[in-house]
């Protein structure tokens, strides 16, 4: 079956930490690929997305994300974070078989001032 | 400006008392879908509708239903809610079928079953 991964379900880091959150997939075919984040209390926002073209993604806040298809993954990454990156971040993808949203479990990112 | 609106935001409730949440988007979607939230599990899709009158089932159907009279309305009917829906629920649009395109959140309604 379809299924997105994340590998950690916790992570702390400090501030200025460099930061990188594995995300897999398992399906052969087309995928569009999200990370979403989910500050305390607040509803999701998308971070950035991939359909199609360069694989290295920049989106919103300094993230960017990767999509390597040799090995199934977009993980995404972020050189220094601060402790306002406090938030649980998502990885989902969408698949040519049926064009729903599957997603991962989640990651809990913790920052220390 | 464009947006997916959710009410209630929050609600607590009665096991067996009827209840709905609403959705509604203005930027004349066709696809629509509602998710719930639980810890460590991620988003589970609960129902999703492709247009008007057409809806089906996702991954976590049961003790819920929903319906889709027009097109910006795609509301999330609990027959008769039990403790374990409790959860964060999220109704999102999208303009067609989800590839290629971003899907729009609403911001999420909490709910409690006691």
């Amino acid at each position: 079956a379809q299924s997105v991964s994340q590998h950690n379900h916790h992570v702390i880091l400090s501030e200025a930490a460099s930061l990188e959150l594995g995300c897999n997939y398992s399906y052969g075919g087309t995928v569009n690929l999200f990370w979403y984040v989910q500050y305390p209390g607040q509803h999701l926002q998308l971070l950035l997305k991939y359909f199609s073209g360069d694989p290295l993604v920049k989106g919103i806040k300094g993230f960017e994300a990767e999509f390597i298809k040799s090995k199934f993954s977009f993980n995404l990454r972020k050189p220094s974070v601060q402790w306002s990156d406090t938030a649980e971040y998502f990885c989902a993808a969408v698949m040519d078989s049926n064009y729903q949203l599957i997603w991962g479990a989640g990651t809990k990112l913790i920052i220390k001032p | 400006e464009a947006q997916v609106t959710q009410n209630p935001r929050y609600l607590i409730t009665v096991t067996g008392k009827k209840l709905t949440v609403t959705c509604s988007q203005n930027m004349n979607h066709e696809y629509m879908s509602w998710y719930r939230q639980d810890p460590g599990l991620g988003l589970r899709q609960i129902y999703y509708s492709m247009n008007v009158e057409v809806t089906d089932k996702g991954d976590v159907p049961e003790g819920y239903k929903v319906s889709r009279k027009e097109k910006r309305n795609f509301p999330l009917i609990l027959e008769s809610p039990s403790p374990n829906q409790t959860s964060l629920y999220f109704c999102a649009s999208s303009p067609r079928t989800l590839m290629n395109t971003e899907a729009f959140f609403g911001q999420g309604t909490r709910l409690t079953v006691v």
